[in-house]
């Protein structure tokens, strides 16, 4: 298994809907993660983090964190064209947490 | 405050070349990093270092070497460029004890 896995899309969603992003990981992360945004030829961006289990909420987005299940998710409401990118997790490894590990990120396509 | 800046933008080498990538922050971070993002592979840690005069290998640091020059600035040099090393160059940097990294803008390294 892949520390972080990610499904690698492309996710295709209509304007207006909501967009589920999805991420499991191993033992060998830490239990806090961030989800990064990233458009094509540009550089990852943090939307997200979260650190404890259950949700959290920032605007039209919900991080999703299930411990037991090693599961973390990425809710997008009211899914806008400019939502369309890829969107990558990541978390601290165990032992170090000035190091990352990253899913390959899932392309998200929001059409109009 | 620029955040995390990176020179070149683009740079085309030829094969047994050298050249140093450059990275600087304002945001009084004491962890930088290097990563490379090749399409499939996600991004990989290059190195990283923890706090002005260290440095630890990453995932992928064989044909790399780095400078911590100080805290603002995180250098990356090719000895000997490959055509295995055309990729997507990022940097980036997280306060200590902070996992939230923050990139630059990247490197766009051609090698022919």
């Amino acid at each position: 298994q892949k520390e972080v896995e990610q499904n690698s899309g492309p996710l295709s969603v209509p304007e207006g809907a909501i967009a589920s992003l999805n991420c499991t990981y191993s033992d060998r992360v830490s239990q806090s993660f961030f989800w990064y945004r990233q458009y094509s030829g540009k550089s990852p961006e943090l939307i997200m983090s979260i650190y404890s289990n259950g949700d959290k909420e920032d605007g039209r987005f919900t991080a999703q964190l299930n411990k037991a299940s090693q599961y973390v998710s990425l809710l997008i409401r009211d899914s806008q064209p400019s939502d369309s990118a890829t969107y990558l997790c990541a978390g601290p490894e165990v032992g170090n947490n000035r190091k990352l590990i990253w899913g390959l990120g899932t392309s998200l396509a929001v059409n109009p | 405050n620029a955040g995390v800046t990176q020179t070149p933008k683009f740079q085309v080498l030829k094969t047994g070349q050298s050249m140093t990538l450059q990275c600087a922050q304002d945001m009084n971070h004491n962890s930088m990093y290097w990563y490379r993002q090749d399409p499939g592979m996600g991004l990989r840690l290059i190195y990283y270092s923890a706090s002005e005069g260290t440095t630890d290998k990453g995932e992928v640091p064989n044909g790399y070497n780095v400078s911590r020059l100080n805290k603002r600035e995180f250098s990356l040099r090719l000895e000997s460029a490959a055509p295995s090393q055309t990729s997507v160059y990022f940097c980036a940097s997280s306060e200590r004890g902070q996992e939230t990294q923050y990139f630059g803008p990247g490197t766009r390294l051609l090698v022919l």
